[in-house]
C-alpha cells in the first residue's frame, strides 16, 4: 500500500488560510468516507484534528475544516496562528481493511 | 478521560524478538478497535496493524506482516504487538492509538505517548 501523496510543505502569513491536499486513489481516499487529519508537534504524540473527512472532534478550533473530492481529501487552516507551525497527517481506510497515512505536509507561519 | 501508556520498547539485535504493552484507562476498552502506528526516526508516521474490539479481526501492514502479531487482553485493558525477527528498518517510536469505532475505520482518537525501539547491533 503505497502512501497517500502531501506537499512536503506549506508556508502562510498570521491571519491567512492555506490549504493541505492528500491524494489517494479509488481504493482508499476515493472510495470511503474515512479520512482523518493529524496534527503533530516535534517529538510529541499526533492528535486528531478531523475525522470522517470534515468532521471535528470536540475541542478542535473549528479554523480547521476538512473536505473531499474525487480521490483528493483536503484540510483548511483558516486565521492562520503561530501554535499551528506543525507537522500534519492524512489517513484513510484502504479496500484491504487496512489504513494508510499521507506523505506529511510542514506548515511554516512565516 | 481516556489514557494510553505503551512500554516494552528497548535495544535489541537484528533477528531477535521484542514484546510491546500498551496499558488503557479511562474508557470501556473492550468496546474499540485498537491501532499499533509506528514513525521512524526524522520520518512519518506508518500504519502497523489493528485489532477489533472482540479480536475478530487482525489486519497488518505488509512491511510486517507474518513477523508482527496484534493482540489484546480486554480483562486487563492491554493491547500487545509481538515483534518477531526484527530488522534495522523496524526501528522506530511505536504508538499505539484507539479507534473510534469497535473495528478498523477511524484511526487514532487518542494516542499514547510512544515506545522506541532500536533493532541495532
Amino acid at each position: 500500500q503505497s502512501a497517500l501523496t502531501q506537499p512536503a510543505s506549506v508556508s502562510g502569513s498570521p491571519g491567512q488560510s492555506i490549504t493541505i491536499s492528500c491524494t489517494g486513489t479509488s481504493s482508499d481516499v476515493g472510495g470511503y468516507d474515512y479520512v482523518s487529519w493529524y496534527q503533530q508537534y516535534p517529538a510529541k504524540a499526533p492528535k486528531l484534528m478531523i475525522y470522517e473527512v470534515s468532521n471535528r472532534p470536540s475541542g478542535v478550533s473549528n479554523r480547521f475544516s476538512g473536505s473531499k473530492s474525487g480521490n483528493t481529501a483536503s484540510l483548511t487552516i483558516s486565521g492562520l496562528q503561530a501554535e499551528d507551525e506543525a507537522d500534519y497527517y492524512c489517513s484513510s481506510y484502504t479496500s484491504r481493511s487496512t489504513q494508510v497515512f499521507g506523505t506529511g505536509t510542514k506548515v511554516n507561519v512565516i | 478521560q481516556v489514557q494510553l501508556a505503551e512500554s516494552g520498547g528497548g535495544v535489541v539485535q537484528p533477528g531477535r524478538s521484542l514484546r510491546l504493552s500498551c496499558a488503557a484507562s479511562g474508557f470501556t476498552f473492550s468496546s474499540y478497535g485498537m491501532h499499533w502506528v509506528r514513525q521512524a526516526p526524522g520520518k512519518g508516521l506508518e500504519w502497523v496493524a489493528v485489532i477489533a474490539y472482540d479480536r475478530s479481526n487482525k489486519y497488518y501492514a505488509d512491511s510486517v506482516r507474518g513477523r508482527f502479531t496484534i493482540s489484546r487482553d480486554n480483562s486487563k485493558n492491554t493491547l500487545f504487538l509481538q515483534m518477531d525477527s526484527l530488522r534495522a528498518e523496524d526501528t522506530a517510536v511505536y504508538y499505539c492509538a484507539r479507534d473510534s469505532t469497535g473495528g478498523n475505520y477511524n484511526l487514532g482518537d487518542n494516542w499514547g505517548q510512544g515506545t522506541l525501539v532500536t533493532v541495532s547491533s
